[in-house]
C-alpha cells in the first residue's frame, strides 16, 4: 500500500495549461479504471474533481480533464485561473478492495 | 442536501480507544459504500478503511488493520470507526466520505480531529 507518486509542486501562469501526473503500479492504477482526483484548499475538506479516470462530476469546470496510460494517470487543468491554486490528490482503487491516495501536488498560479 | 457530519474526535493518550461517528443525510445511505480517510497535520490524504453498503464487507489500510474497525448502522444513517490501541502517528483529521462502488469519494464531511498524545 505505497502512496501513488505525484510531483510535489506544479506552477503555471494564468491561462496556461498544466498537467499533474500520478504514478502507481499494476496493483492499482494500471489494473483499474477507478482513478479519481481531488482538490483541497487549506483547512477545507477535499472536493471530487474527476472520477473513473476521466469523468467530471456535475458542477466541475470543463477546464479539468483526466486521462490514464499504463500505470500513470494525469490531471490537466487548462486555462489556469487564480482559484485553481490548491492541493490536488489522485486516488486509485487497488488490489484486495483497498484504495490508495497520491502524495499530493501543490498547484501555484504565478 | 447531501451532508456528512463527523463527530467523536478529541485528545486521547497512547494506547487508549476512541469511536468516531459520521451522520449522513440527504441521500439513501444504505445504498452507498462509505470510507474513512485521514490527514495528519500538514500532510497528505491517507485512505483508512471502506465498508460496503450492507456492512458485510470491509477493508483496511495496513497501518490500522487489527486496531481499527469500521461499521455502519443503516437504520440510523450512521458510519462508525472504532479506533483501539491508538498511537501518536494516528493523530490526524479524520474524514468520512461517500462512494459509489469505488468510482470516487463525494461528498466529504468536514472532518474531526483526533490527537493522540500523553
Amino acid at each position: 500500500q505505497s502512496a501513488l507518486t505525484q510531483p510535489a509542486s506544479v506552477s503555471g501562469s494564468p491561462g496556461q495549461s498544466i498537467t499533474i501526473s500520478c504514478t502507481g503500479t499494476t496493483s492499482d492504477v494500471g489494473s483499474y479504471n477507478l482513478v479519481s482526483w481531488y482538490q483541497q484548499y487549506t483547512g477545507k475538506a477535499p472536493k471530487l474533481m474527476i472520477y473513473e479516470v476521466s469523468k467530471r462530476p456535475s458542477g466541475v469546470s470543463n477546464r479539468f480533464s483526466g486521462s490514464k496510460s499504463g500505470n500513470t494517470a494525469s490531471l490537466t487543468i487548462s486555462g489556469l485561473q487564480a482559484e485553481d491554486e490548491a492541493d490536488y490528490y489522485c486516488c486509485s482503487y487497488a488490489d484486495s478492495s483497498t484504495f490508495v491516495f497520491g502524495t499530493g501536488t501543490k498547484v501555484t498560479v504565478l | 442536501e447531501v451532508q456528512l457530519v463527523e463527530s467523536g474526535g478529541g485528545l486521547v493518550q497512547p494506547g487508549q480507544s476512541l469511536r468516531l461517528s459520521c451522520a449522513a443525510s440527504g441521500f439513501t445511505f444504505s445504498t452507498y459504500w462509505m470510507h474513512w480517510v485521514r490527514q495528519a497535520p500538514g500532510k497528505g490524504l491517507v485512505w483508512v478503511s471502506r465498508i460496503n453498503s450492507e456492512g458485510s464487507s470491509t477493508s483496511y489500510a495496513d497501518s490500522v488493520k487489527g486496531r481499527f474497525t469500521i461499521s455502519r448502522d443503516n437504520a440510523k444513517n450512521t458510519l462508525y470507526l472504532q479506533m483501539n490501541s491508538l498511537r501518536a502517528e494516528d493523530t490526524a483529521v479524520y474524514y468520512c466520505a461517500r462512494d459509489d462502488l469505488g468510482s470516487g469519494f463525494d461528498p466529504w464531511g468536514q472532518g474531526t480531529l483526533v490527537t493522540v498524545s500523553s
